[in-house]
């Protein structure tokens, strides 16, 4: 079974301090890819990140980076120095290489506010 | 530009009704994809086409019909039989089945109401 889990259903911070978003994952699969996407309030989900199961370097793309451990099935994703255009909804997905599906977490809702 | 786009924006349905939720992309995706959103809740998946005229049940499909014809089209109906419609729809697509490091790319949505 695959399966995500996206503890943090809201996250509340003040412009300028970090927040990280957990994503814990399950499958059997040996080979599978992770996705981060956002979701603003205009409602349209947009690509952020994809990591494949073979690699677990870290990433870092300006305030944006991402922590993939595989060895706790975890891939998070951390915001450095919040701005209030952060605010939205987050979504990690699962997509493994024997299905033609993706699997979402729930989402974890973030408010910047100034 | 490529991309998907969905239409119409708004969409309001009388009870007992049923509507189709247009759904086209133009950056050749062989796979095409509708989930279901409602407030507060991730996406659940609907109907997924791997291929033309070929398309597989998601989680959430009763109710729901769709068709894969042509290779930039996959229209979504909401039928009568939807008990609870009301929710936002997002459409997506991505490269081919084979290829599964390729993420989805998502088209605007369409919210609908039953009045």
């Amino acid at each position: 079974a695959q399966k995500v889990t996206q503890a943090q259903t809201e996250i509340s911070v003040v412009e300028k301090e970090d927040v990280t978003l957990d994503c814990v994952y399950e499958t059997r699969d040996t080979t599978y890819y992770l996705f981060w996407y956002k979701q603003p309030p205009s409602g349209e989900l947009v690509f952020l990140i994809r990591r494949n199961s073979f690699d677990e370097q870290n990433e870092i793309s300006g305030r944006y980076s991402w922590n993939f451990q595989k060895s706790t099935s975890s891939f998070n994703f951390t915001i450095t120095a919040s701005q209030v255009v952060d605010s939205a909804v987050y979504f990690c997905a699962l997509r493994p290489l024997s299905w033609g599906k993706f699997q979402f977490g729930a989402g974890t809702q973030v408010v910047v506010t100034p | 530009d490529g991309g998907i786009t969905q239409s119409p924006k708004y969409l309001f349905r009388k009870e007992g009704q049923n509507v189709t939720l247009s759904c086209e992309q133009n950056l050749n995706h062989d796979a095409m994809y509708w989930y279901r959103q409602d407030p507060g809740q991730g996406l659940r998946l609907i109907y997924y086409s791997q291929i033309v005229n070929d398309f597989q049940k998601g989680d959430i499909a009763e109710g729901y019909s769709v068709s894969r014809e042509k290779k930039e089209s996959f229209p979504l109906t909401v039928t009568s039989a939807q008990k609870n419609p009301t929710a936002f729809y997002l459409c997506a697509s991505s490269i081919g089945p084979g290829l599964a490091a390729n993420e989805q790319f998502f088209g605007p949505g369409t919210r609908l109401t039953v009045l």
